[in-house]
Order: C-alpha cells, then structure tokens, then sequence
C-alpha cells in the first residue's frame, strides 16, 4: 500500500518562508505533487516532481528526493491568501498511476 | 491548462434515491479518470479508477454496488451513488489524465452531495 506523512498544520506571518515536508512510502513511485485547497473548493495542482531536484514556480518550490522518500513544498513571500491546506500526493504506477494524497497539511498565514 | 468540469455542482436529496454525477473533459480527451470523496477537514480520498471502455477499478472498502461508474467515452466519466444515505453526504471531485502516464491529474469543481 502507500502512506503519506506531512504536518497537520503550520502557522506562518505574512512575507515568511514555509516549508511543507512530506514523506512517503509506496512501492511503484512515479511522482509526488503537491496541490492547494481552499474551503469549499476543489484541489489546484502547485507542482510535480518526478525526478529529484527542486522546481521552482514563482513564489512556489517543490524539492524531492527519491532516495530519502522525501520531498517539500516551499512557500516564499508568504501572503494572507496563502493560507489554505496544501496536500502532497503519490503518483503510483500500481493500479494505473492513480494519485494516492496524504492528510493535508493547514497552513494559516497571519498578518 | 486543461479544463474538466462536473454537473451538478450542489445536490441535495432524500434517503433512499439515486444521484448521478457528471465528469466531463471539456478540452482533452480523458483516457483515465479518477474519482475521490472527501469528508469535511480531511484529506481526499481514492474511490476509483475509470479507464474508457472498461469496468472502473475500486479501492478496497468502496462498494462497487453501491458506487456505479461509467466511463464511457473519452470526455464523459459518470458516478451513480445509488440508494444514497446520510452518511454518503460528502463532496465528490474527479480528476482526468490524458494518458496513464500523464504528469498531471485535472480536477473538476467537485460536487456537494447532502442526502438528508
């Protein structure tokens, strides 16, 4: 099976650094991504990593290490309409790549 | 980015009916979708896979009698929860790939479904 751990929450202010760490245990890992979800909204896809290394999206980085199981989000120039939870996701190949997510991490951003 | 949306958005419904949801690939065509369920502050979770043309794949503890899926063309993905009860009130979202090996899944809106 797979399983997912990442922080239940994190309390940033505006203009920080955060950084969401997720660790993972799967045995047909194809990619880890990360999405962001509002209150009463659906999922929108941040980043993927599919090999190791950091990628970079505006304010948004993702780091992954396939050795360590390992990879996180980083969120720069925090600000208030950051705050949301934000859910690191498995790409299995077992099964047809389905997309395995882990618990959610709530982040709040404070002025 | 791609687009995929879901009908009906909001549903509210009686104990006991049926409730058909609808997941479309506006802009692509979907040779895999996913379907997740969600309960309030907690995390997505898998219910199953839809391949066109074949029968979905079901995660374990999702009753597939319960839970019907068809996905029968390459832009329209359906989940029937059929003699819904109150505790399938939750919000149901898919997503679609283009390929089995896409990088990226597109989600739809979601749809809120209370069953009173």
């Amino acid at each position: 099976g797979q399983s997912l751990e990442q922080p239940s929450e994190v309390t940033a202010v505006e203009g920080a650094i955060v950084q969401i760490n997720c660790t993972y245990q799967t045995s047909g890992f194809y990619g880890l991504s990360w999405y962001q979800q509002h209150d009463g909204g659906a999922p929108t896809f941040l980043s993927y990593n599919g090999l190791d290394g950091l990628e970079e999206t505006g304010r948004f980085s993702s780091f992954l290490s396939r050795s360590d199981s390992y990879g996180y989000l980083l969120l720069q120039e925090l600000q208030m309409k950051d705050s949301a939870s934000y859910f690191c996701a498995v790409r299995d190949r077992t099964g047809g790549f389905k997309t395995i997510f882990g618990a959610g991490t709530r982040l709040f951003v404070k002025a | 980015g791609a687009v995929v949306s879901q009908h009906p958005s909001r549903v509210i419904c009686k104990s006991g009916t049926s409730v058909k949801i609808e997941c479309r690939s506006l802009d692509f065509q979907a040779t895999t979708m996913f379907w997740y369920r969600q309960f309030p502050k907690q995390s997505l979770m898998l219910m199953a896979t839809s391949n066109e043309g074949s029968k979905a794949t079901y995660e374990q503890g999702v009753e597939k009698d319960k839970f019907l899926i068809n996905h029968a063309s390459l832009t329209l993905s359906t989940l029937t929860v059929t003699s819904a009860h109150p505790e399938d009130s939750s919000f149901y979202i898919c997503s679609a790939a283009a390929g089995t090996s896409a990088d990226t899944q597109y989600f739809g809106p979601g749809t809120r479904l209370t069953v009173l």
